[in-house]
């Protein structure tokens, strides 16, 4: 199980909108609609914002969505909050678990 | 509410065996699959294995060699082993529930646990 790619880090302004991608391989993103993504603050355990790579859970701001084309996920965070600022990591099943890298979001 | 929370010493020594626990509260332990995953400082994620209420364990290959998991219904929790810890062990280490109405996804954590390793 190889991690997932994700960019190290993203920026945007307030209001803007960010993708922040995934790219695994076919045999965990591009065969399973199993992608989760996680926000995490400093000090805080993980939170999940997606699930199966499109789904919200209750609770999570309508500004964030998911997508998967091939072996690639993204998430996608538009109108851009202060609060938004944190990392974001996706997860893939594979058998079992892979996690991408991490991606540092900062709000400008 | 479901809620989880890891237990166990904080420093283990070089070569030992660390344990830790994590408890459920608010929700029955059956049903679900029960994960553990750690993060180094300042790094990322990493899963290490899950184990569902029956007992059937999947661990990840890097670490299936000195990983074991175990699950006791009746106290509502379940538990992790690592055996020869080193410093590359290092980390905060998480407990997470999986499966259930969002399969695939870790939809509820514990606040975890930070494990050091002294020489």
């Amino acid at each position: 199980q190889s991690a997932l790619t994700q960019p190290a880090s993203v920026s945007g302004s307030p209001g803007q909108s960010i993708t922040i991608s995934c790219t695994g391989t076919s045999s965990d993103v591009g065969t399973f609609n199993l992608v989760s993504w996680y926000q995490q603050h400093p000090g805080k355990a993980p939170k999940l914002m997606i699930y199966e790579g499109t789904k919200r859970p209750s609770g999570v701001s309508d500004r964030f969505s998911g997508s998967k084309s091939g072996n690639t996920a993204s998430l996608t965070i538009s109108g851009l909050q202060a609060e938004d600022e944190a990392d974001y990591y996706c997860c893939s099943f594979a058998g079992g678990r892979v996690f991408g890298g991490g991606t540092k979001l900062t709000v400008l | 509410q479901v809620q989880l929370q890891e237990s166990g010493p904080g420093l283990v020594k070089a070569s030992e065996t660390l344990s830790l626990t994590c408890t459920v509260s608010g929700g029955s332990i059956g049903s679900y699959y029960w994960n553990w995953i750690r993060q180094p400082a300042g790094k990322g994620l990493e899963w290490i294995g899950r184990i569902y209420s029956s007992g059937n364990t999947n661990y990840n290959p890097s670490l299936k060699s000195r990983v074991t998991m175990s699950v006791d219904t009746s106290k509502n929790h379940f538990s992790l082993k690592v055996d020869s810890m080193t410093a590359a062990d290092m980390a905060v280490y998480y407990c997470a529930r999986d499966g259930g109405e969002k399969p695939g996804a870790f939809d509820v954590w514990g606040q975890g646990t930070m494990v050091t390793v002294s020489s």
